[in-house]
C-alpha cells in the first residue's frame, strides 16, 4: 500500500519561502503511471490544486500559483518538494501531497497533510 | 482556471438518497470522463471514492455511485448513513496546461 507523508517547517515568515517535502514509501516514485501532486486547503475552505510533477521532471502547475511555485523530485530519496516563494498569510494552509494515477487522473493516495501558517 | 460548481451543502435523512452535482465547462467535465470524487471528514486527507466518473476503488461501499451528463457529473449516495456525514469534493481532468481542477466542496448532513 502507498504512503505518502508531508514535512517541512510550520511556520513561515511573511515574504519568505515555503518549503516541503513529500515521502514516497510502498511504491515507486519512479513508476512510468504516476504524477505526483501538491494540494493545499486553507482553514475552512476547499481543495485548491497546487501542481503536479512527473519522475522526469515535467511539471503543471495551478496558473494562479505558477509565478511562485516550483515542485522538484528527488528519485533517490523517493521524494518531490514544494516551493513557494513569497509568501503571505493567505498562503496558510493544510498542503497535502498525493499520488495521481495517469490511467484515471485521479488521486488515488494522499499524505496526512500538514499545517503551514504564515506569520511573523 | 475557475473551479467546479458544487452545491455549498446538501442534506438527508438516514436511508434516504442524496445527490451532489459538480458543473464544469467543455474544458473539463464535458470533455473527458476523468471527473473523481473525494469524500473528507474534518480533519482527515479525502479519500478517493469515485474514479472516471463511475467507478469505485477496492474497498468504497456500493452506496456511492458517480454518473455525468454533459458537462455536469455527479455523485449519489444511496442509503445514506450518519458515517457519511463530511465534505465532498469533485475534480476534473482539463484541458491546457493547467490539467486538474477541484470542485467547491458540497457539506453533507445527515439529519
Amino acid at each position: 500500500q502507498m504512503q505518502l507523508q508531508e514535512s517541512g517547517p510550520g511556520l513561515v515568515k511573511p515574504s519568505q519561502t515555503l518549503s516541503l517535502t513529500c515521502t514516497v514509501s510502498g511504491g515507486s516514485i519512479s513508476s512510468a503511471g504516476y504524477y505526483w501532486s501538491w494540494i493545499r486547503q486553507q482553514a475552512g475552505k476547499g481543495l485548491e490544486w497546487i501542481g503536479y510533477i512527473y519522475y522526469s521532471g515535467s511539471t503543471y502547475y495551478n496558473p494562479s500559483l505558477q509565478s511562485r511555485v516550483s515542485i522538484s523530485v528527488d528519485t533517490s530519496k523517493h521524494q518531490f518538494s514544494l516551493k513557494l516563494i513569497s509568501v503571505t498569510a493567505a498562503d496558510s494552509a493544510i498542503y497535502f501531497c498525493a499520488s495521481v494515477k495517469m490511467v484515471s487522473w485521479s488521486h488515488d493516495h494522499w499524505g496526512q497533510g500538514t499545517l503551514v501558517t504564515v506569520s511573523s | 482556471q475557475s473551479a467546479l460548481t458544487q452545491p455549498a451543502s446538501v442534506s438527508g435523512s438516514p436511508g434516504q438518497s442524496i445527490t451532489i452535482s459538480c458543473i464544469g465547462t467543455d474544458g473539463d467535465v464535458g470533455a473527458y470522463n476523468y471527473v473523481s470524487w473525494y469524500q473528507q471528514h474534518p480533519g482527515k486527507a479525502p479519500k478517493l471514492i469515485i474514479f472516471d466518473v463511475n467507478d469505485r476503488p477496492s474497498g468504497v461501499s456500493y452506496r456511492f455511485s458517480g454518473s455525468k451528463s454533459g458537462n455536469t457529473a455527479s455523485l449519489t449516495i444511496s442509503g445514506l448513513q450518519a458515517e457519511d456525514e463530511a465534505d465532498y469534493y469533485c475534480n476534473s481532468y482539463t484541458s491546457g496546461s493547467t490539467l486538474s481542477v477541484f470542485g467547491t466542496g458540497t457539506k453533507v448532513t445527515v439529519l
